[in-house]
């Protein structure tokens, strides 16, 4: 059974900080891994999705990266800004045919002005 | 606008009751999901669809049920088995590949009173 655990479950920065968020999962036989930000009582928006084949997928200032060998993804912030806090979840779609994916518990992220 | 609508945005359902959330999306994608967030929590599957008049069982399918009679829909009913319905609910799409973005609704959060 896939496990997806994000490390750490919180996190403070200040502005203007790069920072890293972790996520490991335990089966590496994935089809691809998303990122995603949640902002308090809303849904998810898609931040990057990296393919099994690939090895990072870059967005303006956002920077993923998957090893899958190791069952790891970082997603790295530049420059970090006030409007980045959120909860940032990543969810890897199973080796099925089904698209299900599993979810981490999230890292919520706090920039301070 | 294309999207994902859901709605109420918030529901009180007294003990024993069932309710119906509302899941449309006009994005043409062949696939739907449901999920739940419990506070603090990631996402766990509840129902998928793959495509109309059929879907599967994910992860935490006891005590709901749901619906594919249109492309467009897939309503989400919370039952009186459901034992601990308090949550808040996300449906979500993505085309047919299992290797796409998938595309969240606002949610709706479901109280028991």
């Amino acid at each position: 059974k896939q496990e997806v655990t994000q490390i750490p479950a919180a996190l403070s920065v200040p502005e203007g900080e790069n920072l890293v968020l972790n996520c490991s999962f335990t089966d590496s036989a994935i089809y691809n891994l998303q990122w995603f930000r949640q902002d308090p009582g809303k849904g998810l928006t898609s931040l990057l999705l990296i393919q099994s084949s690939q090895r990072e997928q870059t967005s303006g200032r956002l920077n993923a990266s998957l090893d899958k060998s190791s069952g790891r993804s970082t997603l790295y912030i530049a420059a970090s800004q006030p409007g980045d806090s959120a909860t940032y979840l990543c969810a890897v779609v199973r080796g099925t045919n089904a698209g299900k994916s599993t979810f981490g518990d999230g890292t919520t992220l706090t920039v301070k002005p | 606008d294309g999207g994902i609508t859901q709605s109420p945005k918030y529901l009180f359902r007294k003990e024993g009751q069932n309710v119906t959330l509302s899941c449309e999306q006009n994005l043409n994608h062949d696939a739907m999901y449901w999920y739940r967030q419990d506070p603090g929590q990631g996402l766990r599957l509840i129902y998928y669809s793959q495509i109309v008049n059929d879907f599967q069982k994910g992860d935490i399918a006891e005590g709901y049920s749901v619906s594919r009679e249109k492309k467009e829909s897939f309503p989400l009913t919370v039952t009186s088995a459901q034992k601990n319905p308090t949550a808040f609910y996300l449906c979500a799409s993505r085309t047919s590949g299992r290797s796409d973005t998938q595309y969240f609704g606002p949610g709706t959060r479901l109280t028991v009173l």
